[in-house]
């Protein structure tokens, strides 16, 4: 990707409540999406990755993310959240070398903080 | 399994002082890379490695060096500091290039130039 714009810096919710954390990429090609946690004081984990196929890719701790083409999103979605999930969310995108990309080009967003409120 | 180790965890510069930030992985990944993370900004990439003897610049790799002798080790060091490298520094690495099977991060490095 030659961007990825997350679109909110901080998401409140209350438990239990369901989220969606936006994000958004920029590419003329082909695209892998991921979606990494940070917790606080650590480093980034893993949670899912789109690297082609199915548009809907479920993750680790009950999170899913759809990849919509036409609109350029890969936005990540919980039905229900705990206070455990509250940590720091990164979107990042990469254009497969075989696309012109580089095998360092992976593209992070800035940032979504979740809060989960009891 | 230690994944990725960072040493140290803390550490205060003075201006013009020189230092190494050290990256360990023991999953005998070839895919190595050094990132920086301010505050808001995300995560910006500053070198990377696609095996041992093979380096090359990422987005901000301007005051920094890195070598990779062997799998296993990255270094990154930083020769004259500047208040503008403080910063946490989080080192990677994953099996497949652009972390198609996601990367493994070391817990970083946080670093303040005074």
């Amino acid at each position: 990707a030659q961007s990825v714009t997350q679109l909110d810096s901080q998401v409140p919710v209350f438990e239990e409540a369901p989220v969606e954390l936006r994000c958004n990429y920029s590419s003329s090609v082909s695209v892998y999406l991921f979606w990494y946690v940070q917790y606080p004081n650590q480093g980034l984990q893993l949670l899912l990755k789109y690297l082609s196929g199915s548009t809907l890719v479920k993750g680790i701790n009950g999170f899913e993310a759809e990849f919509n083409k036409s609109q350029t999103s890969f936005h990540l979605r919980k039905p229900s959240v705990h206070i455990s999930d509250t940590a720091e969310y990164f979107c990042a995108g990469a254009v497969p070398v075989n696309y012109g990309g580089s095998q360092g080009n992976l593209i992070f967003g800035k940032g979504t903080k979740l809060s989960v409120k009891p | 399994n230690a994944g990725v180790t960072q040493t140290p965890k803390f550490r205060i510069l003075k201006i013009g002082q020189s230092m190494t930030l050290q990256c360990a992985q023991d999953m005998n990944h070839n895919y190595m890379y050094w990132y920086r993370q301010d505050p808001g900004m995300g995560l910006k990439l500053i070198y990377y490695s696609v095996g041992a003897g093979i380096t090359d610049k990422g987005e901000v790799p301007n005051g920094y060096n890195v070598s990779r002798s062997t799998t296993e080790d990255f270094p990154l060091r930083l020769e004259l500091a500047a208040p503008s490298q403080t910063s946490v520094y989080f080192c990677a690495s994953s099996p497949l290039g652009q972390g198609r099977d996601g990367y493994t991060f070391g817990s970083g490095t946080r670093l303040t130039v005074v």
